[in-house]
């Protein structure tokens, strides 16, 4: 069976530009959430996507968005986008809103 | 301010000694605490969980134990084998689920031959 897949692997992109990361859960499972990991940090938590709602969202200001499908696949669009927004980002699916989670290996965005 | 601390950056065990990771946390009010594992350019892998009704859960060569009353976990791997050397990250998690998992800043294992 297919795990979380995430496209693409890795992006570069400059100051002020727009970001969209994209995320296809597990077959089955209708949460979707999102987390960032700078280098030497855990990862921190973005948005959760239950049933296209947004159940969650974490301490990131407005220029970052989400979305879910209906097929539960999922969107993470990042705006005006800053040297700091450089990190993995994450995307983890469960079959709710509980855990556990589990992980595609991420998107690595490099900002210049 | 760090709701989960893992403090120490790396640890080094001998391959089939016990290697013992320790994550500390704030807030008596979480309901779940999970152990992940990643290994570079991977996400990470979930191990093993441990609700905060209980204070202990085994699973194979994995064991996590929960000290509510010094807001303790640790999680036991014995005998340690040289595919565990990987970052783990100690994870928390509250019922509602609206805040997602909230993770240490993890612990670099390696596993020495």
């Amino acid at each position: 069976d297919a795990g979380v897949t995430q496209s693409p692997t890795h992006l570069i992109k400059t100051r002020g530009q727009h970001v969209t990361l994209r995320c296809s859960p597990i077959s089955g499972h209708k949460s979707v959430s999102w987390y960032q990991q700078v280098l030497g940090q855990g990862p921190q938590f973005i948005f959760q996507y239950y049933e296209k709602e947004e159940r969650g969202r974490g301490n990131f200001p407005d220029r970052f968005s989400a979305r879910q499908f209906p097929n539960y696949s999922s969107e993470l669009n990042v705006n005006a986008l800053l040297l700091g927004d450089s990190a993995l980002y994450l995307c983890a699916s469960s079959l709710d809103s509980a855990w556990p989670q589990h992980f595609g290996d991420g998107t690595r965005l490099s900002i210049l | 301010d760090q709701q989960v601390k893992q403090n120490s950056p790396s640890l080094s065990v001998q391959e089939g000694r016990i290697s013992i990771l320790n994550c500390d946390y704030t807030n008596s009010m979480f309901d779940y605490f999970l152990w992940y594992k990643k290994y570079p350019a991977e996400g990470p892998t979930f191990l093993i969980s441990i609700s905060s009704i209980k204070d202990k859960n085994e699973d194979g060569r994995f064991t996590v134990f929960l000290n509510k009353s010094a807001k303790h976990l640790s999680l036991h791997i014995v005998p340690s084998q040289p595919g565990d050397s990987a970052v783990y990250f100690c994870a928390v998690y509250s019922g509602g689920g609206a805040d997602g998992l909230t993770f240490g800043k993890g612990t670099h294992l390696i596993i020495q031959p």
